[in-house]
């Protein structure tokens, strides 16, 4: 099946900082989403992004499926951000089901 | 209410016990998804279901079964838990081609 893997692994911040997410895949794809799971365990789609670039207020992501990866890019971070991001994959050959990375976990401090 | 419910939020059960775990949905999505997750790791799929008759394994299906009793409906059986299905699991639903909408999650422990 669809390899993917995200780096960094752990990332620290202080607020106000900017950070960029990478999450690289092996295989074609149909759909690729962005989650973030908050300290309570609660995921949270934060993007659906097969291809293209889409923003939401301090979050942005962008999907160059040619190259098998994307991006997500977090501008200004708060402490509401700590957490863990995971990308989840959708390869061609197994449509209609997602396969998650390992995730990105974030710290963000005061 | 939430899109998608899960129950029971939190479960201890002994070795050998078989328990259900129960996912409904508001949303009208013909897709429903259960998912482990162990601590530090992401997500595995257990089972799959694109509508009530069309049920498929993931790919850690060994030890599980699956129930879609209904479009809205999504229940994961453990026949004979052990201690390394100690997990914290989530449902999902999602439309043909958007992306997924995740219940609370149930977190299990298997003494």
């Amino acid at each position: 099946g669809i390899q993917v893997e995200q780096s960094p692994p752990d990332l620290i911040l202080q607020e106000g900082a900017n950070s960029t997410l990478r999450c690289n895949f092996s295989d074609s794809v149909n759909n690729l989403q962005w989650f973030h799971q908050n300290p309570w365990g609660q995921l949270i789609n934060l993007f659906y992004i097969p291809s293209g670039t889409k923003q939401n207020g301090r979050l942005s992501a962008t999907t160059v499926a040619t190259e098998r990866y994307s991006l997500l890019y977090i501008s200004s971070s708060q402490t509401t951000d700590s957490g863990v991001y995971f990308c989840a994959v959708e390869g061609r050959t197994n449509a209609g089901k997602s396969t998650f990375g390992d995730g990105t976990t974030l710290t963000v401090k005061p | 209410d939430a899109d998608v419910t899960q129950t029971p939020r939190n479960r201890i059960t002994k070795t050998g016990k078989r328990i259900m775990l129960e996912c409904s949905q508001t949303k009208g999505h013909d897709r429903m998804y259960w998912y482990r997750q162990d601590p530090g790791l992401g997500l595995r799929l257990i089972y799959y279901s694109f509508d009530v008759k069309d049920i498929n394994k993931g790919e850690i299906s060994d030890g599980y079964s699956v129930s879609r009793q209904a479009q809205a409906k999504f229940s994961l059986s453990l026949e004979s838990a052990i201690p390394n299905q100690t997990a914290l699991y989530f449902c999902a639903t999602s439309p043909r081609g958007y992306g997924y909408t995740f219940g609370s999650g149930t977190r299990l422990t298997v003494v």
